[in-house]
């Protein structure tokens, strides 16, 4: 099975709302990820965990904090954000936490987040 | 130069044509080539990925990777009006002590009955 969960599937909220996305993998993978999706986009990466510790931060405002309570679970947690933040969120994971030679992401089918 | 290139399209072919779709890269450090399909608002899933140079069959959908020219593709067969999505190509390398994928641009495929 390789599928990666993700809820909700819609969100609305408006600028002054904290909520959370949640991202789930029961693959045994080491790495997880956020990315965020405009339209006509390729994904754009916004976090990398790796072994439950997160190793990347691509730059993103603090307006948008992960947490990674343990290997198969990924939280987002969403607060004071922007119109322009609307985006579809996908989280995905992959085998290796690390190492050499790269590795195959699997994605979820993603949050799609409308900020008002 | 970007890392990977893809083009956008649209592509629009007839219901049961063969599809061709390539990215050229420039890094030649990449290892794994994906292919994800994306419909409209959903999630990329991923259709085929191949390790290295060499072809991979996978019913309709066969992926090639040439190392040497840094150009893969991905061929339809038989395609179907279910077919239309967008198709990402993505390239994996480690980076920094982590998975990294660089994507194309996405190519926007309709076929149509």
């Amino acid at each position: 099975d390789t599928e990666v969960t993700q809820t909700p599937k819609h969100l609305v909220m408006g600028m002054t709302n904290k909520k959370s996305l949640k991202c789930e993998q029961h693959m045994g993978h080491r790495a997880m990820y956020w990315y965020k999706q405009k339209a006509k986009k390729p994904p754009e990466l916004m976090f990398v965990y790796s072994y439950e510790k997160l190793s990347i931060n691509e730059s993103v405002p603090s307006r948008f904090s992960p947490e990674c309570p343990n290997s198969s679970l990924l939280n987002l947690h969403l607060h004071a954000l922007q119109p322009e933040d609307s985006a579809l969120y996908l989280c995905a994971s992959s085998h290796r936490g690390g190492g050499t030679g790269g590795d195959v992401q699997y994605f979820g089918p993603g949050t799609r987040l409308t900020v008002t | 130069q970007k890392e990977v290139e893809q083009d956008p399209g649209p592509l629009s072919v007839p219901e049961g044509a063969i599809v061709s779709l390539n990215c050229t890269y420039s890094n030649s450090a990449f290892q794994y080539f994906m292919w994800y399909r994306q419909y409209s608002r959903k999630g990329p899933e991923l259709l085929m990925y191949t390790y290295s140079s060499g072809n991979k069959e996978d019913g309709r959908f066969t992926a090639q990777v040439d190392k040497s020219s840094k150009y893969i593709s991905l061929f339809i067969r038989d395609s179907q009006p279910s077919d239309s999505a967008t198709y990402l190509c993505a390239m994996s390398v480690t980076s920094g002590g982590y998975n990294k994928l660089i994507f194309g641009a996405g190519t926007r495929l309709a076929v149509h009955p």
